[in-house]
């Protein structure tokens, strides 16, 4: 399949400190992006979706502000957590779909803890 | 709305024998699903997918799932369950027309030596 890759895997910032995680498709061009967070023991909560050259459209909830999606390329999206707080610590997962018929591949996720 | 509910949040099986994990959707139109395996502090990955044809899907590791529209179930199976068969599963529906995938809320799989 389809291999999505994130980077870093993991980083522990200092409160009030932003936080960049980069998803890149390195096989296919992703025309959509997803960044999903979980929380232990929990399912895939969507935060936003991108489209390559758009702004992205956030879930219900979620501060756009706070978390910047950038999808620049049709093979790299960014997500900026900024002013980072202890209740930001989370496991982020990317995903990306090549066509509109096609599943989601994910990355391998980014866990944050911010202290 | 769409939604996709497993009832189960762990099931436990000997080694060797087979397995299923449950799923129900909920969909107004024309349903995708999916079956995706998590394994701890990792992303997840897709095992099958049912968009449309046969109502038998085959997909990675041994797995398949059963499409059945009248009961709105997408049970995943194995017929013969390895230890390395471990892992969280995730069901997922999309309803056409929609972007966005709805997850379960996973179930934990433990297959016991």
């Amino acid at each position: 399949g389809a291999v999505v890759s994130q980077h870093p895997s993991w980083v522990i910032c200092k409160s009030g400190t932003s936080v960049k995680i980069e998803c890149r498709s390195l096989d296919f061009q992703a025309t959509t992006m997803f960044w999903y967070r979980q929380f232990p023991k929990q399912s895939l909560m969507l935060m936003a979706t991108s489209n390559e050259g758009s702004k992205a459209t956030y879930e219900q909830g979620v501060e756009k502000d706070k978390f910047l999606i950038n999808h620049a390329s049709l093979t790299l999206s960014t997500l900026t957590v900024t002013s980072a707080h202890p209740e930001d610590s989370s496991f982020y997962i990317c995903s990306a779909r090549g066509t509109v018929l096609g599943e989601q591949f994910f990355g391998p996720g980014t866990r944050l803890t911010v202290l | 709305a769409q939604s996709v509910a497993q009832p189960e949040d762990q099931v436990n099986v000997a080694e060797g024998n087979p397995l299923t994990v449950k799923c129900t959707y909920s969909v107004s139109g024309n349903p995708y699903l999916f079956w995706y395996v998590q394994y701890p502090n990792r992303g997840l990955q897709f095992l099958l997918k049912y968009i449309t044809g046969d109502n038998l899907v085959k997909g990675s590791y041994g797995f398949e799932a059963e499409f059945n529209k009248s009961q709105t179930s997408f049970h995943l199976k194995k017929p013969s369950a390895l230890v390395s068969d471990s892992a969280l599963y995730f069901c997922a529906v999309r309803d056409f027309g929609n972007e966005k995938l709805t997850f379960g809320t996973g179930t934990r799989l433990t297959i016991i030596p």
